[in-house]
């Protein structure tokens, strides 16, 4: 199946300094990326819809002012956690949809952070 | 809006079949999918249903899907200490391609 990568896997940084996370899709191109949250033994909840060339779209209650994604690529999505809290630490998942494969969203493994 | 639901763990023995159980309540769902993610990883594609089908069997892993009560299940046969991992129930809301996960269900597989 296609490969999506992150990096990076783990990420520790201090209180209100902003983290970048990239998602690529390595062997197709994406129009569409997802970046989801996974707080510890919980699911997995879409923060927002990431676009090639468009403004994200984001999901009720997550700040995008906070949580800047930018899909400047076919093949890439970043996104960043601005002015990072404690608060903020979670897993980052990210998938990217390929429509050559009846549009099956293959997944990241993952971005770990932890702020201090 | 839509709701995804799972039962929160499941231990069998080793050898043993699983069965995990979803329920689901948008009934314009397309693909229903089950992933497995193991500790610290990311999410696995296991299998995925049609919607206008109701088994789905390969290898080990096989998927029933009773579209009149909304129920979803993934029976793993033979069923091995590696497959211990959390196992999400997602479904494909037609609404640009967006997936509804389940809570995951543990799987815990004793020796």
């Amino acid at each position: 199946g296609a490969v999506v990568s992150q990096h990076p896997s783990r990420v520790i940084c201090k209180s209100g300094t902003s983290v970048k996370i990239e998602c690529r899709s390595l062997d197709f191109q994406a129009t569409t990326m997802f970046w989801y949250r996974q707080f510890p033994k919980q699911s997995l909840m879409l923060m927002a819809t990431s676009n090639e060339g468009s403004k994200a779209t984001y999901e009720q209650g997550v700040e995008k002012d906070k949580f800047l994604i930018n899909h400047a690529s076919l093949t890439l999505s970043t996104l960043t956690v601005t002015s990072a809290h404690p608060e903020d630490s979670s897993f980052y998942i990210c998938s990217a949809l390929d429509r050559g494969s009846y549009n099956e969203q293959f997944f990241g493994p993952g971005t770990r952070l932890t702020v201090l | 809006g839509e709701d995804v639901e799972q039962s929160l763990f499941l231990s069998v023995r080793e050898g043993d079949s699983s069965v995990i159980n979803c329920t689901y309540t948008d009934s314009s769902s397309t693909y229903l999918y089950w992933y497995k993610q193991e500790p610290g990883a990311g999410l696995q594609l296991l299998t995925y249903i049609f919607s206008n089908m109701d088994m789905k069997q390969d290898q080990r892993l096989t998927v029933l899907l009773n579209k009149k009560d909304k129920h979803l299940s993934l029976r793993i046969a033979d069923t091995q200490t590696g497959d211990s991992a959390i196992y999400f129930c997602a479904e494909n809301n037609n609404a640009g391609n967006m997936l509804t996960f389940g809570g995951g269900t543990r799987l815990m597989v004793k020796p």
